[in-house]
């Protein structure tokens, strides 16, 4: 399972767009990046989830250059209650368990 | 939109008690997971369960875990001998596809507190 690395937290203010980028140096062939979002005391959340290139959904966008050796989820115009953790997860599918990091703790500001 | 759903949200037991944590997963999902969030840190694995057996377990789920899925919804944790250590937050997830995907239905969790 290749190993990720994001920042540790992140501030922002409401209207903002916020960028998370997610380090993956050893990221094999077969592998997809996955995004989580977990507010305190839920469980993780799906967000998104990318191969290549740019991936865009109604909540974020998920963009990974040629070389996929990071990988970047854009939240656009954030809110108050975008305020909570997000996981990179990479990995081929290959196991049946997902390895959470530990993940980067975004704080949006009014 | 379907969810996973967990049962009881909290749960204090003595050290030492069995508990059993349940979960009904999203009906047409094939692969179960549970997972536990001690305060503070990390989402960690603890099993994951298809075709009615274990796929893959962590070294946490020791002999003093079990999972069953007694009938066609639940999909039920059990800790023979609670321990202090054991308090956290237990979730559990399922997918509809092969764990390719990596798509995971979390539930809200049941927060396990052993005195």
């Amino acid at each position: 399972l290749a190993k990720t690395t994001q920042p540790i937290s992140m501030d922002s203010y409401e209207g903002q767009e916020v960028n998370i980028t997610c380090s993956h140096n050893n990221i094999a062939t077969n592998d997809y990046i996955t995004w989580y979002q977990q507010f305190p005391s839920q469980g993780p959340r799906f967000i998104i989830q990318g191969y290549k290139t740019k991936v865009t959904n109604e909540v974020a966008s998920l963009f990974i250059p040629a070389d996929r050796k990071s990988s970047t989820l854009s939240l656009p115009r954030v809110s108050l209650s975008d305020t909570a953790v997000y996981y990179c997860l990479v990995g081929d599918g290959s196991s049946y368990k997902l390895i959470f990091g530990s993940g980067t703790r975004l704080l949006v500001r009014p | 939109e379907p969810e996973v759903t967990q049962t009881p949200s909290h749960q204090v037991t003595q050290m030492g008690q069995e508990v059993i944590l349940r979960c009904v997963p999203i009906s047409n999902h094939l692969y179960f997971y549970w997972y536990r969030q001690i305060l503070g840190q990390k989402v960690e694995f603890l099993v994951s369960f298809y075709n009615n057996e274990i796929s893959e377990k962590s070294e946490i789920f020791d002999d003093q875990f079990s999972v069953e899925r007694p009938d066609g919804s639940n999909f039920t944790l059990k800790i023979r001998s609670t321990k202090l250590e054991d308090s956290a937050m237990y979730f559990c997830a399922s997918s509809d596809e092969s764990p390719t995907n990596e798509k995971l239905f979390f539930g809200s969790g049941t927060q396990l507190s052993v005195l």
